[in-house]
């Protein structure tokens, strides 16, 4: 049972336009969130994170949206760059003591110049 | 900062060796360290949780006498996957969380791992 969806394996998107990155999720247990970028023979880096207690989390080019009754969130990157090409992860997590992440299967973003 | 060290980056080992894998956290202590195992093509997934000076929790479905897990301290944890065999080829990843609430994991590069 997958609980956090990334249902789009890959999107391509024009070098200085908006690349919007979506995920889903099933348990409304989970209440905090994270967006991770991974290159190839790479560990994730953290890029951004949200509590449920917020719909939207800013930080330079990167913003995170929230939609809890939808169970949705979503990565805006603006502009996009081509050192933005990477795959990325959704990540979810219940509670504020455990921190155990449950992954999405990633989406694997290009960024065309 | 949160630069987390992982070692080796690429093995290969005939069936029936064990290997051993390390995870260090070089600039923050790690109270929670995390191991994860990605398949081709797929999410991460869990494998175990461990902190420091105490017994790993392993996901349901991951053997835990075959991947052993040692924390012994607030930088360093280990996985030693024994007596490998060619369906545990893999690519490993741990992760590390300090302290401080609300931080995120911070990932390792991960180890591949290719059992002949």
């Amino acid at each position: 049972d997958q609980q956090v969806k990334q249902n789009s394996p890959s999107l391509s998107v024009q070098e200085g336009r908006i690349s919007i990155l979506n995920c889903d999720y099933t348990n409304s247990m989970f209440d905090y969130f994270l967006w991770y970028k991974k290159y190839p023979a790479e560990g994730p880096t953290f890029l951004i994170s949200i509590s449920s207690i917020k719909d939207k989390n800013e930080d330079g080019r990167f913003t995170v949206f929230l939609n809890k009754s939808a169970k949705h969130l979503s990565l805006h990157i603006v502009p996009s760059q081509p050192g933005d090409s990477a795959v990325y992860f959704c990540a979810a997590s219940v509670g504020s003591g455990t921190y155990k992440y449950i992954f999405g299967t990633g989406t694997r973003l290009k960024v065309l110049a | 900062g949160a630069v987390v060290s992982q070692h080796p980056s690429w093995v290969i080992c005939k069936s029936g060796t064990s290997v051993k894998i390390e995870c260090r956290s070089l600039d923050f202590q790690a109270t929670t360290m995390f191991w994860y195992r990605q398949f081709p093509k797929q999410s991460l997934m869990l494998m175990a949780t461990s902190n420091e000076g105490s017994k790993a929790t392993y996901e349901q479905g991951v053997e835990k006498d075959k991947f052993l897990i040692n924390h012994a301290s607030l930088t360093l944890s280990t996985l030693t996957v024994t007596s490998a065999h060619p369906e545990d080829s893999s690519f490993y990843i741990c992760s590390a969380r300090s302290r401080a609430l609300n931080q995120p994991q911070h990932f390792g590069d991960g180890t591949r791992l290719s059992i002949l």
